[in-house]
């Protein structure tokens, strides 16, 4: 199994809601990541997970809450989004964050299109 | 400045010809480079990655990598018109995070 797997693909929420968005990978990654992507742009960097620990928050709102319950699993729950939150929201993985730079290639799920009304 | 730069594009090429893409980072300790392709409406695809002073080569792609002019460049050859995408340049940092250029929109014309 060599698949990032993101749920759902396609999210359309109010400002008041609350939801989560799921990443799963089986292959063993101790590193995994989310990404924000809006159109036309590149992926930005909002939070990394290493051993299953919190490593790095690229200073985002408290709205989002990351949650990595397993290696395998990793959650980022939504709470009073504004409708600039809209975007792609990428889940990615990496094989070991403690082995030298070489091993970082990152392996994207599909990630979720999240619309805020 | 930007951590890492691209052009944005787009770059237009006929099919057939080499396409040439282009980076530049800031972070003169960075040690990995990967070159991305994105199609519109799904998640990046890793192509290449290299980590020394040369050039690498799979099939039709070759990238190239300068550190010392801190560069890093990425060439399809015999382009098709499936290749058309947006290509994101992403680099390792020192801080050992990956961070993306704005990303090359590539097309290729039959």
């Amino acid at each position: 199994d060599t698949e990032v797997t993101q749920t759902p693909k396609h999210l359309v929420m109010g400002m008041t809601n609350k939801k989560s968005l799921k990443c799963e990978q089986h292959m063993g990654h101790r590193a995994m990541y989310w990404y924000k992507q809006k159109a036309k742009k590149p992926p930005e960097l909002m939070f990394v997970y290493s051993y299953e620990k919190l490593s790095i928050n690229e200073s985002v709102p408290s709205r989002f809450s990351p949650e990595c319950p397993n290696s395998s699993l990793l959650n980022l729950h939504l709470h009073a989004l504004q409708p600039e939150d809209s975007a792609l929201y990428l889940c990615a993985s990496s094989q070991d964050p403690d082995t030298s730079l070489s091993n970082e290639k990152l392996f994207f799920g599909s990630g979720t299109q999240l619309s805020v009304l | 400045q930007k951590e890492v730069e691209q052009n944005s594009g787009p770059l237009s090429v006929p099919e057939g010809a080499i396409a040439s893409l282009n980076c530049t980072y800031s972070d003169r300790g960075s040690q990995s480079f990967f070159w991305y392709r994105q199609y519109s409406g799904k998640s990046p695809e890793l192509i290449m990655f290299i980590y020394s002073n040369g050039d690498k080569e799979d099939g039709r792609f070759t990238a190239q990598l300068n550190k010392a002019s801190q560069y890093v460049s990425l060439l399809i050859r015999d382009s098709q018109p499936s290749d058309s995408a947006t290509y994101l340049c992403a680099v390792i940092s020192r801080n050992n995070d990956m961070r993306f250029g704005a990303g090359t929109r590539l097309t290729v014309k039959p």
